[in-house]
């Protein structure tokens, strides 16, 4: 089945860690992006690929960084964690830049 | 870049009962969607309709792209319905990037 995953879908971590979030997908498509949402407000794109290989920040200033060696995997990276990290962080895909996208379960992040 | 608006941004209903959520954005859009997230934050689509009607069960979406605006209606409300409801609009970012920006959401609350 055509699906978009992300794990851990929960981590508490200690400020200082090293952390990656992971995101695959099996739409078969080729755009990809990074989400970050606070409790209670709205979405903001902070990284986006076009394809293997291809990286943009988006408008929301990060501090974490991404990959893109294989199509289907698109994983977020922070090399040392803070508690102003403390977020939803969700993973998208469409098939052309866009279109519809369509959204991975999330993964809430605690940073202590 | 575009701004969306969304009211009501809280929403109360008892259960069997009606409702309208409006979203505005203040420039032409190449698409719009709208998700439902749930209680474990999960973005569950509901419509994508870049303009006209849609309908699905009970849930049906008009956007009236020329005036800037989309309405989401909700018939016979169940508490299922409860939860966060986003509208977001895809644009053209420019050198090829297409960005997709979210209202703050209408939080929506139906009671047994």
């Amino acid at each position: 089945e055509a699906d978009i995953y992300q794990t851990p879908r929960y981590l508490v971590i200690g400020t200082g860690k090293k952390i990656t979030l992971e995101c695959s997908q099996t739409m078969g498509h080729d755009k990809m992006y990074w989400y970050q949402q606070d409790p209670g407000m709205e979405l903001h794109l902070i990284h986006y690929s076009y394809g293997v290989n291809s990286t943009e920040k988006g408008d929301l200033s990060s501090e974490s960084t991404v990959s893109r060696i294989r199509t289907e995997h698109f994983p977020l990276t922070l090399e040392s964690a803070r508690p102003s990290h403390t977020s939803q962080y969700l993973c998208a895909s469409s098939e052309y830049a866009g279109s519809e996208q369509f959204f991975g379960p999330g993964t809430r992040l605690t940073v202590l | 870049g575009i701004q969306v608006e969304q009211s009501p941004p809280d929403l109360i209903l008892q259960e069997g009962a009606n409702s309208t959520l409006r979203c505005n954005f203040s420039d032409s859009v190449n698409n719009l969607q709208w998700f439902h997230q749930n209680p474990w934050g999960q973005l569950i689509n509901l419509f994508y309709i870049p303009s006209g009607t849609k309908q699905n069960g009970r849930l049906s979406a008009t956007t009236v792209a020329t005036e800037r605006y989309s309405l989401l209606y909700i018939s016979s409300s169940q508490t299922t319905d409860s939860g966060v409801y986003f509208c977001a609009v895809n644009g053209y970012s420019g050198a090829g990037s297409y960005q997709l920006t979210f209202g703050k959401g209408t939080k929506l609350s139906v009671i047994p």
